[in-house]
C-alpha cells in the first residue's frame, strides 16, 4: 500500500515563480527521497534527505524534513518550463528495501 | 555510468502472446527491481532481486515471471496478460543488496499495451 500523501495534486505557475510541494508519510523512516518524472518516462532521483537532517539543498531545490510531523516539502526556486513534470516523494522500508511513493504532484510551469 | 536501460520502449501484445521485457545496468548494483505504474498513479513494486536471487514478490500474478540471468540483467517474462496489465513497467537498481535504503536508479520504462 502507498503510505505517502502529497499536496497539491496539481500546481500551475509562471516561469520564474517558486513551486512548493508537500509530502506526508505514516511510518518511521531512514530517509526520504524526491523523484521527478517527465510525462510517461522513467523517474529521475532528485535528492535524498536523511532522518537526522532538517534541510538540504541541491541547486534550485530545497528539501525540508520534519520527522515530528512526518512531513517533507520540496521547493523549486526560479522555476523553468523544463521543470514541468510529476514529482514524487518516496520513503523506504528499512525491513524490505521497498520504495513507497506518494501520490505525486503534477507541476506545470508556463513560459 | 549511472544508467539503467530498458528494452523495448513500447510493446503491444495480445492476450495469448509471450513476450519479455529487458533491463540492464552496468553500475555493479547488487539489487534490481521491477515496478508497475498505471496512468496518473505512483509506481508500485512488483519484484526485488538481491544478488541475483528473488527476495521480494509483492503477490504478483504468475503471468508475470521475473528472471535474473546475471548481476547486470533483469528480465520480466509476460504470458497470457490481461488488458488491465497495460501500464508503464519500470526497472530500477541500487548499490547494496536488499533490503537497502540506497537511492534507486530507474530506467526509462517500457510502455506495455495489452489488446
Amino acid at each position: 500500500s502507498q503510505q505517502g500523501e502529497e499536496d497539491p495534486q496539481a500546481l500551475s505557475i509562471q516561469e520564474g515563480e517558486n513551486a512548493t510541494m508537500n509530502c506526508s508519510y505514516k511510518t518511521s523512516i531512514n530517509n526520504l527521497q524526491w523523484y521527478r518524472q517527465n510525462s510517461g518516462r522513467g523517474l529521475v532521483h532528485l535528492i535524498l534527505i536523511r532522518s537526522n537532517e532538517r534541510e538540504k539543498h541541491s541547486g534550485r531545490l530545497r528539501v525540508t524534513l520534519d520527522t515530528s510531523k512526518k512531513s517533507s516539502s520540496l521547493l523549486i526556486t526560479a522555476s523553468r518550463a523544463a521543470d514541468t513534470a510529476s514529482y514524487f516523494c518516496a520513503t523506504i522500508s528499512s525491513n524490505t528495501g521497498k520504495l513507497i511513493f506518494g501520490q505525486g504532484t503534477t507541476l506545470q510551469v508556463k513560459p | 555510468d549511472t544508467e539503467v536501460t530498458q528494452t523495448p520502449k513500447h510493446l503491444v501484445m495480445g492476450m495469448t502472446n509471450k513476450k519479455s521485457l529487458k533491463c540492464e545496468q552496468h553500475m555493479g548494483h547488487r539489487a534490481m527491481y521491477w515496478y508497475k505504474q498505471k496512468a496518473k498513479k505512483p509506481p508500485e513494486l512488483m519484484f526485488v532481486y538481491s544478488y541475483e536471487k528473488l527476495s521480494i514478490n509483492e503477490s504478483v500474478p504468475s503471468r508475470f515471471s521475473p528472471e535474473c540471468p546475471n548481476s547486470s540483467l533483469l528480465n520480466l517474462h509476460l504470458h497470457a496478460l490481461q488488458p488491465e496489465d497495460s501500464a508503464l513497467y519500470l526497472c530500477a537498481s541500487s548499490h547494496n543488496a536488499a533490503p537497502s535504503t540506497d537511492t534507486q536508479y530507474f530506467g526509462p520504462g517500457t510502455r506495455l499495451t495489452v489488446l
